[in-house]
């Protein structure tokens, strides 16, 4: 059974570009939650996406958007990349019974912003 | 809102030796804990949870947990380390159990397992 997976793995971009980072869910999960977890930090909430809606958003601005598809992916786009947004980033999925067994993380994707 | 503290950012100790890595958190409702273990160059992988019932968890590896509402504790603990257990460790908590949950995380602790 296929964990969460995420693409790229590593991604190198330039300040003031876009980027589409991606994520699929275990089987069975409808929620995806997106992380951002920069060098020796803990992992910061970015968003929830369920039923293909924002179900909840922590403190990041509005450079910082996703999406939901009906097969239960997503997508975090980061519009006008900044120094500060280099960091790995990681998706998390989880069931609709919730947190019995805990979020399940996918190794995530590392974004360096030159 | 609700925090944690990882009281120490590094924790080096000799293999087969106990460990302790300390979680302190901060909330105004009830909370679930978790430790979550990551290894370099991957994602978070789930050690144990406290969701409700006994204080004391237990989980993978090897490793346990006891939960303190007194003293707003969770620490992280295992008896003998081996060198494999070297990685980061991150004490997280959440105040809802359903399925929109989201997880306040600690800046975690690097524990290095020395022969």
């Amino acid at each position: 059974d296929a964990g969460v997976t995420q693409s790229p793995t590593h991604l190198i971009k330039t300040r003031g570009q876009q980027v589409t980072l991606r994520c699929s869910p275990k089987s069975g999960h409808d929620t995806v939650s997106w992380y951002q977890q920069a060098l020796g930090q803990g992992p910061q909430f970015i968003f929830q996406y369920y039923e293909e809606e924002e179900r909840q958003r922590g403190n990041f601005p509005d450079r910082f958007s996703g999406h939901q598809f009906p097969n239960y992916s997503s997508e975090l786009n980061v519009n006008a990349l900044l120094l500060g947004d280099s960091a790995l980033y990681l998706c998390a999925s989880s069931p609709p019974t919730g947190l019995n067994y805990g979020y399940t993380f996918g190794s995530g994707t590392r974004l360096t912003v030159v | 809102a609700q925090s944690v503290t990882q009281l120490d950012s590094q924790v080096p100790v000799f293999e087969e030796a106990p460990v302790e890595l300390r979680c302190n958190y901060s909330s105004s409702v009830s909370v679930y804990l978790f430790w979550y273990v990551q290894y370099p160059n991957q994602g978070l992988q789930l050690l144990l949870k406290y969701l409700s019932g006994s204080t004391l968890v237990k989980g993978i590896n090897g490793f346990e947990a006891e939960f303190n509402k007194s003293q707003t504790s969770f620490h992280l603990r295992k008896p003998s380390v081996h060198i494999s257990d070297t990685a980061e460790y991150f004490c997280a908590v959440s105040i809802s159990g359903g399925s929109n949950s989201k997880l306040t995380f600690g800046k975690g602790t690097l524990l290095t397992v020395n022969p």
